[in-house]
Formats: C-alpha cells, structure tokens, sequence
C-alpha cells in the first residue's frame, strides 16, 4: 500500500517563528489533505491540496505531485498552532470513496 | 470541521453495556465514514458508506456493527466492547461520483471502555 511519511516527528517553536513541515508519499495521489488536531482532538481540516499551491493567512501549502511531497508552512507561528498536523491522502486509481492514509503526524509545540 | 456533527462527544461504559455513537451532516454528502483514533496515532479507517450502502469494511470486528439509515446519517453501533476499543472516534462525509473532494470531519466521540 501507499506509504506516508511526514517530517519532522516533533518541532518546538517560539511563537513568531516561521515552520515547513513535510510529507512524502510512495504513489501518485488524487487527494491530498493537510489536518491539524488541536489538544482537544478536534481534526481541522487545513488545505485539500492534490496539487499546486493554497494559500489561507499564516498557513500556505505545496504539493508537487510529480516528486510526491507536500509542504506545509506555516509563518508568525502562534501558540493556537500548537497541536499534530497530519497529511493524508488517497491512492490515484482508487475510489473517490476511498480510504485516506494519514502520516504519523507532526507534533508542533509553539511557546509564548 | 462543525458541518458534521457526532454525538454524545464522550462517552464511558462498561464492556457488557450497548451503545451507540451518532453522526450527522447536512452538507449534501452521500459518503460517511468511520474512524478510529488512538492516543498519539492518525486516524485508522473503519467503514465507508457510499450512497447509504457498506463498501468499505477494515476488517473490524463484530461488536462495531455501523448503520446507515439516511443519506444524512451514520450510527455506529457498540456491543461487548474491551477495553483496548477504548479511542477517539471519528466520523467524515464526502461527495462520491465527482473527483477530488475532501473529507470533512467531526469532532469525534472520547470513548472508555471500563
């Protein structure tokens, strides 16, 4: 099956710092999503990113399909931005309906 | 993702009782899912439902038994649970039959087995 592997594993920032946070996976991909989950386990939906690149205020998000990453950035980073970001995403040739596989996740902690 | 809506967001129980988790959406979808989640992994695939009908089984065992009533609705269903059943549990909609749509998701159900 298709691998996801995101990195760092862990990442501790001061807040105002900018952060580039990564996911690479095996196959070619017709969705990919970037989460993040708070502390209270609410899964936020950030960028549905296939391809190309989104911008939404602090967070901008790149996939370039054809190496198979994603990057997610994110700039003046706040202590709300604490919590797991996931990338997930779904195997080209599978149904629309499909399974997402999600990446072990990156736990970003933001300091005051 | 607020659009879609689980209910009750915790819940304990013991590993004789029945339950049942909830989950509604309203923008439209006629794709649900069930999650699973444990402490500090991603969420695991369960179900898929795609147009009120099963097309996705994970390989779960029989006490999860989901249901479908509804194109706005998925329950799933809790019975002899053990304690390691205890996790997060997350539902998701999406469109089937265009590509390249999300997977919008609730904010889950805290469950403990005792």
């Amino acid at each position: 099956g298709i691998q996801v592997e995101q990195s760092p594993p862990d990442l501790i920032l001061q807040e105002g710092a900018n952060s580039t946070l990564r996911c690479n996976f095996s196959d070619s991909v017709n969705n990919l999503q970037w989460f993040h989950q708070n502390p209270w386990g609410q899964l936020i939906n950030l960028f549905y990113i296939p391809s190309g690149t989104k911008q939404n205020g602090r967070l901008s998000a790149t996939t370039v399909a054809t190496e198979r990453y994603s990057l997610l950035y994110i700039s003046s980073s706040q202590t709300t931005d604490s919590g797991v970001y996931f990338c997930a995403v779904r195997r080209r040739g599978s149904s629309n309906t499909g399974k997402l596989i999600f990446g072990q996740g990156t736990t970003l902690q933001v300091k005051p | 993702d607020t659009e879609v809506t689980q209910t009750p967001k915790h819940l304990v129980m013991g590993m004789t009782n029945k339950k049942s988790l909830k989950c509604e959406q309203h923008m439209g979808h006629r794709a649900m899912y069930w999650y699973k989640q444990k402490a500090k992994k991603p969420p695991e695939l369960m179900f898929v439902y795609s147009y009120e009908k099963l097309s996705i089984n994970e390989s779960v065992p029989s006490r999860f038994s989901p249901e479908c009533p509804n194109s706005s609705l998925l329950n799933l269903h809790l019975h002899a649970l053990q304690p390691e059943d205890s996790a997060l549990y997350l539902c998701a909609s999406s469109q089937p039959g265009q590509q390249n749509q999300p997977q919008h998701f609730g904010d889950g159900t805290r469950l403990s087995i005792l």
